[in-house]
């Protein structure tokens, strides 16, 4: 079946670069999906179609995809951004997929 | 913008089936290109995907459920459902329903229903 890694943890310092992975075979061939949730909330989209932000999601959040990695990225990490985040891609068999997520800590 | 709202039952004994309806607000739910997914998160866990709907009623589940699952959709209340058949200790999550959108992943969700399974 297929499936999707992450990091079970990232730290960074506030206004640092973080960066979250999502691992999974030919991952590049398909599109790919990011999600931020914090603690008691919905799952919010970020990125969609590996490197498009929808409306409201603040620049500094960016993604990208390609061979059997794709990696989203926080440029000048806020503390606002503590959370952890799911990636999530299509699988013909298996369906929708989602990484296992990530706890970001803004140290 | 779509709104979702879950509901249903929060206790469901084991072996008994779990039964809960999404209401869409502010577009239809026959809009082209527009599926309507389940996705489940146990307490402290992550996300899991149970399967979605369509305005036609095509469906499509996750495997590991796909035996127990069973999803039907209502044009006039503009409602989408979601049944799971023998459930355990192990259905007990907060349920999320999403806006699933060919190739723009799930830009809105329900704000979630936990259910317990107990007896």
């Amino acid at each position: 079946s297929f499936e999707l890694t992450q990091p079970t943890s990232v730290s960074v310092s506030p206004g640092q670069i973080a960066s979250i992975s999502c691992s999974g075979n030919k991952l590049g061939d398909t599109y790919v999906c990011w999600y931020l949730q914090k603690a008691g909330q919905s799952p919010v989209l970020v990125i969609f179609q590996d490197d498009k932000r929808p409306s409201g999601i603040p620049e500094r959040f960016s993604g990208s995809n390609s061979g059997n990695t794709a990696t989203l990225t926080i440029s000048g990490t806020q503390a606002m951004d503590e959370a952890d985040f799911f990636c999530q891609a299509w699988d013909d068999d298996s369906g929708w997929v989602f990484g296992g997520g990530t706890k970001l800590t803004v140290l | 913008q779509v709104q979702l709202e879950e509901s249903g039952p929060g206790l469901v004994r084991p072996s008994q089936t779990l039964s809960l309806s999404c209401t869409v607000s502010n577009v239809s739910i026959n809009t082209p290109n527009f599926y309507w997914s389940w996705v489940r998160q146990p307490a402290g866990k992550g996300l899991e995907w149970i399967g979605r709907i369509y305005m036609t009623g095509n469906t499509h589940y996750s495997p590991s459920l796909k035996n127990r699952v069973a999803m039907s959709i209502d044009t006039s209340k503009n409602q989408f459902s979601l049944e799971l058949t023998s459930v355990t200790a192990t259905d007990t999550a907060v349920y999320y329903c999403a806006t699933d959108r060919i190739s723009y992943g799930f830009a809105a969700w329900g704000p979630g229903t936990l259910v317990t399974v107990a007896s």
